[in-house]
């Protein structure tokens, strides 16, 4: 399995940061899906995840500004981040998680990430 | 937001035992299975360790991991050059409902 993300690489404070992760290779169905994002130079950082369902989980750094949607019969997932500041510059990545468990950190495998700077 | 406790770096040579540590409590580490990315500089991270000290195929068996009570550690056994990396621990955590991961290491081969 492959994916891919893709999206605009700036966006203007206060807006939204919407990307799209592509996957090929396997059925997206009984799996967690994950956005990561990593800021310059720092560590990694679990956005939230969404089930094949379209049940979804987001971490609560940012659950007030996001949403996730998932299109399993057109293999994408997506990730809008609203009212963005320069604290949301990252590369961020697309992931496969588990396919049994939701409170897990298995993370296999990753998109190549998309860096998005949030600048005026 | 909480991390899970890793040191920035490590270091050395070739031939060396050298082990990164990773810090928690009882919610995430105590509780959950830890895992383990390597990231090679200017690539995505990798899963290198599954469920505490678990190797995906293809992962040489120089890398090892284990877990006690609330602190795992990553084990390199004679790293080489093309092992030098970031390291990274990642733990659901019960109290947050969320991953977390470790800020990092950074293994140098001297």
């Amino acid at each position: 399995v492959q994916l891919r993300e893709s999206g605009p690489g700036l966006v203007r404070p206060s807006e939204t940061l919407s990307l799209t992760c592509s996957v090929s290779g396997d059925s997206m169905r009984e799996y967690y899906w994950s956005w990561i994002r990593q800021p310059p130079g720092k560590g990694l950082e679990w956005i939230g995840y969404i089930f094949s369902s379209g049940i979804t989980n987001f971490n609560p750094s940012v659950k007030s500004r996001l949403t996730m949607s998932i299109e399993t019969s057109q293999n994408h997932f997506s990730l809008r981040l609203k009212s963005v500041t320069t604290a949301d510059t990252a590369v961020y990545y697309c992931v496969r998680g588990d396919r049994y468990s939701s409170a897990s950190s298995l993370f296999d495998p990753w998109g190549q990430g998309i860096l998005v700077i949030v600048s005026s | 937001q909480s991390v899970l406790t890793q040191p920035p770096s490590v270091s050395g040579p070739p031939g060396q035992r050298v082990t990164i540590s990773c810090s928690g409590n009882t919610s995430n580490i105590g509780n959950n299975y830890v895992y383990w990315y390597q990231q090679l500089p200017g690539t995505a991270p990798k899963l290198l360790i599954y469920k505490d000290d678990k190797r995906p195929s293809g992962v040489p068996d120089r890398f090892s991991a284990s877990k006690s009570g609330t602190s795992a550690s990553l084990a390199i056994s004679g790293p080489r050059s093309e092992d030098e990396a970031s390291y990274s621990c990642a733990a659901w955590d019960d109290n947050l409902s969320a991953v977390l991961f470790g800020g990092g290491t950074t293994l140098t081969v001297l």
